[in-house]
């Protein structure tokens, strides 16, 4: 099947710093592609949907300024998490469609720590 | 906004009985509904996904059913092993997968040997 990568794995970062996560498509090209947020025994919340030439869609409560997305290639998404609080201490995890079919292809996710 | 209801949240079963979770969604536009199962620290893995125009799919021990003119669907696990515990997710999403899910709330199954 199709697969996606995350980098880094894991981060962890002191308060007031940016983190930038990396999300790709590794065999095929992903014009769209979803950064989700979990935090510990809580389902996945959509975050913002990352669209490969235009800006970002987020949901409703996402602040666009302190979780930035630029979708720079068809194949690359990252978002970056700036000023991090410990509050955003979370399991970020990206996904894209696949062309041709109905499945959502998973990151592995990046667990942030922020200290 | 759709939104997915998911029950129970948690789940005990002894090996080799069945398991069933029910979700039901809000919006009437949802044509997609995928079931994950997630492990501790893993991303969530699509074990088995119905569209709209079906009322029922079965892979091996594991089916979906869908009622749409109730907006419920659930997920049977028949012949429990050990290796099915974990969280499972519903979800919904229109355009066929393509879109953006709605998650439920997940449910945390646990196999008792």
């Amino acid at each position: 099947g199709a697969v996606v990568s995350q980098h880094p794995s894991w981060v962890i970062c002191k308060s007031g710093t940016s983190v930038k996560i990396e999300c790709r498509s590794l065999d095929f090209q992903a014009t769209t592609m979803f950064w989700y947020r979990q935090f510990p025994k809580q389902s996945l919340m959509l975050m913002a949907t990352s669209n490969e030439g235009s800006k970002a869609t987020y949901e409703q409560g996402v602040e666009k300024d302190k979780f930035l997305i630029n979708h720079a290639s068809l194949t690359l998404s990252t978002l970056t998490v700036t000023s991090a609080h410990p509050e955003d201490s979370s399991f970020y995890i990206c996904s894209a469609p696949t062309p041709l079919s109905n499945e959502q292809y998973f990151g592995p996710g990046t667990r942030l720590t922020v200290t | 906004g759709e939104n997915v209801e998911q029950h129970p949240s948690t789940l005990s079963v002894q090996e080799g009985d069945s398991a069933v979770i029910k979700c039901t969604y809000s919006d009437s536009a949802s044509n997609y509904f995928p079931w994950y199962k997630q492990e501790l620290g893993k991303r969530p893995q699509l074990i088995i996904d119905i569209r709209s125009n079906v009322g029922e799919k079965k892979d091996q021990r594991i089916a979906v059913t869908l009622n749409k003119t109730a907006k419920h669907f659930s997920l049977h696990i028949t012949e429990t092993q050990p290796e099915d515990s974990a969280v499972y997710f519903c979800a919904a999403t229109f355009n066929f997968g393509n879109e953006k899910l709605t998650f439920g709330t997940g449910t945390r199954l646990t196999i008792i040997p």
